[in-house]
């Protein structure tokens, strides 16, 4: 099936540090959203994100939706124990309304 | 709990055997969308309904899977045959159409095939 591009794939920081990661797609979606998942369960919704340019934040997250509306990008700030886990972007099909899901980011953070 | 609402959370189940799964959506939501998730992969679309209709199918969903939300509300996905390779995490996520449109995702039912 059809995934985005996420990157990096995996990182390890330390604990304090701040993260990035970005989504790209060769499509232009009219949304983009961020998730984070644990192992054996759902993804759980981080950031919405729904204009061309939008900068949104979440507590320590902030999300921006890229310009050319292919692309967005997850920042985490002051790192945590709790932030480990698998980072997934989505980007919404504008003529069907599906969500099309990126490749995961897995994040570990050492204290 | 007014969240996403999957059954069973886990499956095992002999290759050959049919398995139904269901999906509670959020309750006002009005679209309902079904993933497919391996290890190491992000969630891969399998169908989409609006209200009842089902709007679209992937090409992963073969004709061994069938997919129904008779009344809008909830929604099961039956894989009839199962097949080694239908082991994954099945995720259900629910949304309600207009401004906004986030889709919320239930805890996933976990299928394995023996």
């Amino acid at each position: 099936g059809q995934q985005l591009n996420q990157s990096p794939q995996s990182m390890f920081i330390q604990e304090g540090e701040d993260v990035s990661m970005n989504c790209t797609s060769s499509s232009i979606f009219n949304t983009w959203l961020w998730y984070k998942q644990e192992p054996g369960e759902g993804p759980v919704l981080l950031i919405a994100l729904y204009k061309a340019g939008e900068l949104t934040s979440n507590g320590r997250l902030t999300a921006q939706f890229g310009i050319t509306r292919k692309d967005s990008f997850l920042n985490i700030s002051a790192s945590i124990p709790s932030d480990v886990g698998i980072y997934f972007c989505a980007g919404q099909d504008s003529g069907t309304y599906k969500y099309i899901f990126g490749t995961g980011t897995r994040l570990k953070v050492l204290a | 709990d007014t969240g996403v609402s999957q059954d069973p959370r886990h499956k095992i189940t002999k290759r050959g055997q049919n398995v139904t799964f269901r999906c509670d959506p959020i309750s006002e939501h009005n679209r309902l969308y079904w993933y497919r998730q391996t290890l190491g992969q992000g969630p891969e679309f399998l169908t989409y309904f609006q209200n009842e209709a089902q709007l679209e199918k992937s090409r992963l969903l073969s004709d061994r899977f069938s997919a129904e939300r008779p009344k809008g509300s909830f929604s099961t996905l039956e894989i009839q045959r199962t097949e080694q390779g239908d082991s994954a995490m099945y995720l259900c996520a629910s949304s309600l159409e207009g401004t906004g449109d986030e889709a919320f995702f239930g805890q996933g039912t976990r299928l394995t095939v023996v």
